[in-house]
């Protein structure tokens, strides 16, 4: 298994900044992925994020709004720009179990924006 | 393209009564078929898993899931529901790898509610 650390775990931010979130693994893996979960909704996938190469967005993320870094295998950072009260969301780092049988995510980092 | 439904945004049962949460998935491949529950405030934790071994999935705390490929499903159940099991509980989806997406797709969640 993998243990996955998100800071910060939760943060109040002022509408038109930006948020930076963080997440470490205590163990190399070779995909990481970003989900979030607006309030009272299911988890929705933001973007792939792979080491050494760009990031993949899905269908209505981009990356001017949710900028990725994966500067090496066990870490990512997501940041939310210039952000407006519907970003107020549960933001999850999860990465991709050994065999790709299962995934595991971290405590989510709870984003209120006023 | 990959998609579950959960039948049942809110499900209500008796402490001790059967727990049954219904997830019916479609997809092009065979499938891995994923259950999580997600405790308030919390993140998400795996309950169990199918990855085409045995039909009958077996998890943690009592939960168990059986594949049914003629029917779509991976329903999961709980013979005696606890105080406890209050959560939200997703199904997931994911495909083998083979179309190269190897992240999840998620059911819209059940909140399970148990009444003393």
């Amino acid at each position: 298994s993998a243990v996955i650390s998100q800071k910060p775990s939760r943060d109040i931010c002022q509408r038109g900044t930006s948020l930076t979130i963080q997440c470490q693994v205590d163990s190399q893996v070779t995909m990481m992925f970003w989900y979030r979960q607006q309030p009272g909704q299911s988890l929705t996938l933001i973007a792939t994020a792979n080491q050494g190469s760009e990031a993949t967005y899905e269908s209505g993320f981009v990356i001017d709004k949710f900028p990725i870094s994966r500067p090496n295998l066990t870490f990512s950072t997501l940041t939310v720009s210039n952000m407006s009260p519907e970003d107020s969301s549960i933001y999850l780092c999860s990465v991709a179990g050994q065999g790709l049988t299962e995934a595991f995510f971290g405590q989510g980092t709870r984003l209120t924006v006023v | 393209a990959q998609s579950v439904t959960q039948l049942g945004s809110h499900v209500s049962v008796s402490e001790g009564a059967l727990v049954l949460l219904r997830c019916n998935y479609s997809s092009s491949v065979p499938p891995y078929l994923f259950w999580y529950v997600q405790y308030p405030n919390q993140g998400l934790q795996l309950l169990l898993k199918y990855t085409s071994a045995a039909t009958l999935v077996k998890g943690i705390n009592g939960f168990e899931a059986e594949f049914k490929k003629s029917e779509t499903s991976f329903h999961l159940t709980k013979p005696s529901a606890h105080m406890s099991d209050a959560a939200e509980y997703f199904c997931a989806v994911s495909d083998r790898g083979d179309t190269g997406r190897r992240a999840l797709t998620f059911g819209s969640g059940t909140r399970l509610q148990v009444q003393p």
